[in-house]
């Protein structure tokens, strides 16, 4: 079955360092992968995709995800965090075959402390 | 950018009663637009994906009677809650997207709406 899954629950760092926040897919066919960040009691907004061409991709507030095809990731990053990307954080992935939808995994809170 | 309106952000109602949730593109027309429930602290669960001018394609499981899905314009659909029970208390978040292609545009999604059924 095709999925997402983000291993991590939470993801604790100090402001100033680098973050990385997690995620692994298992799609058939090319992956089209996302990122998604959620403020409390908000929907979801878009930071970056990546559907082919370079590995790393740039998105929005400085963060950035590298995919791996051998490993199958696509982990978020950010060279500096700051204390307000302290969010939930969702990765999903296009199920291919025709499905023409979403698959979100379980979310990951970044926690960023001064 | 493209923005997506849900209203309201929240509501409470008693045990019974129906609740009707709108979701409009303001900037862009959506010919698809997706429902999601998300319980506390877990992910989001595609509910349906409505479809302008016609019927919305629902998930398994999820009751198509009970979660009534309107698309009747390229800029507004509206989910209905009939009959709602404290176990429908949730936050149901819509989305949209400018073409018809993941590939061109990614989901654009609602601030939510809590939805407490006492």
């Amino acid at each position: 079955a095709q999925s997402v899954a983000q291993p991590e629950d939470q993801v604790n760092v100090a402001e100033g360092n680098p973050l990385t926040v997690k995620c692994t897919y298992s799609v058939s066919g090319n992956p089209y992968l996302f990122w998604y960040v959620q403020y409390p009691n908000r929907g979801l907004q878009f930071l970056l995709k990546y559907i082919t061409g370079d590995n790393l991709v740039k998105g929005s507030y400085g963060f950035e995800a590298e995919f791996n095809k051998s490993q199958t990731s696509f982990h978020l990053k950010k060279p500096s965090a700051l204390v307000s990307d302290s969010a939930l954080y969702f990765c999903a992935g296009l199920l291919s075959g025709g499905y023409n939808k979403l698959i979100f995994g379980a979310g990951t809170r970044l926690a960023v402390h001064p | 950018g493209a923005v997506v309106s849900q209203h309201p952000s929240w509501v409470i109602c008693k045990s019974g009663t129906s609740v009707k949730i709108e979701c409009r593109s303001l900037d862009f027309q959506a010919t698809t637009m997706f429902w999601y429930r998300q319980f506390p602290k877990q992910s989001l669960m595609l509910m349906a994906t409505s479809n302008e001018g016609s019927k919305a394609t629902y998930e398994q499981g999820v009751e198509k009677d009970k979660f009534l899905i309107n698309h009747a314009s390229l800029t507004l659909s509206t989910l209905t809650v009939t009959s709602a029970h404290p176990e429908d208390s949730s936050f149901y978040i819509c989305s949209a997207r400018e073409t018809d292609s993941f590939y061109n545009s990614p989901l654009h999604f609602g601030n939510g709406t809590r939805l407490t059924v006492t």
